[in-house]
């Protein structure tokens, strides 16, 4: 089965650092999207960024960037210069490519705490 | 653009009790899915369409009843309230079930059955 897997349940960054968090992924596919969402407080769900694994340059959106790996089935998200609104559950997710027919549901990890310390 | 609009924000059921979950996105997206969080088990899905008049299950669909006459409308249906449907349930369409189109979530619901 297809999984996802985000080893740090929670971390902690002091403000205007540099954080990063692990997601790695388990699939047979060899063409497949990987995003980052974040949700706040607020509860509300954010697209951070995405990643498809045909590309092989890094994803970038303004301070949050991927350290994408596809061998090792690895898709890391670094925060720069973290800021307090940082502070939110990070959710790493996989979708199948469009020739998966109806297995093209997104499958998510169980999120990591980070927060932000002034 | 409002995107996706959930209501209500929260609601207390009591148990054996029904109720219906809006959910309208104003994206034209095709795809619309339904969503449940609980602590420690992440985001699970209920059900889902990838068009006007098609429906179909995703991981934990018993106890919930959809239906998508419009584009732009996608409730969920809860028939007899349980206990085990305390959660937050978010609403998520995409522009289209292919492709690499991220998912837009509602605000959330948060339910609570006594």
């Amino acid at each position: 089965a297809q999984t996802v897997t985000q080893s740090q349940p929670e971390m902690s960054v002091q403000e205007a650092e540099t954080v990063t968090l692990s997601c790695t992924y388990d699939t047979s596919e060899n063409n497949y999207y990987l995003f980052w969402y974040k949700q706040p407080p607020s509860r509300q769900m954010i697209l951070v960024i995405r990643q498809e694994a045909y590309k092989q340059q890094n994803a970038t959106e303004n301070r949050f960037s991927v350290n994408f790996q596809k061998a090792a089935k690895s898709f890391s998200l670094k925060i720069s210069d973290s800021q307090l609104g940082d502070t939110a559950m990070y959710f790493c997710a996989f979708m199948n490519p469009v020739n998966a027919g109806n297995n093209r549901k997104l499958i998510w990890g169980l999120g990591t705490s980070l927060a932000v310390n002034p | 653009n409002a995107g996706v609009t959930q209501t209500p924000k929260f609601q207390v059921l009591k148990t054996g009790q029904s109720m219906t979950l809006q959910c309208a996105q104003d994206m034209n997206h095709e795809y619309m899915s339904w969503y449940r969080q609980d602590p420690g088990m992440g985001l699970r899905l209920i059900h889902y369409s990838v068009g006007a008049g098609i429906t179909d299950q995703g991981e934990v669909p018993n106890g919930y009843n959809v239906s998508r006459s419009t584009t732009e409308d996608f409730p969920l249906r809860l028939l007899s309230a349980a206990p085990s449907q305390t959660s937050v349930y978010f609403c998520a369409s995409r522009e289209t079930e292919g492709g690499n189109s991220p998912l837009h979530f509602g605000n959330g619901t948060r339910l609570t059955v006594t």
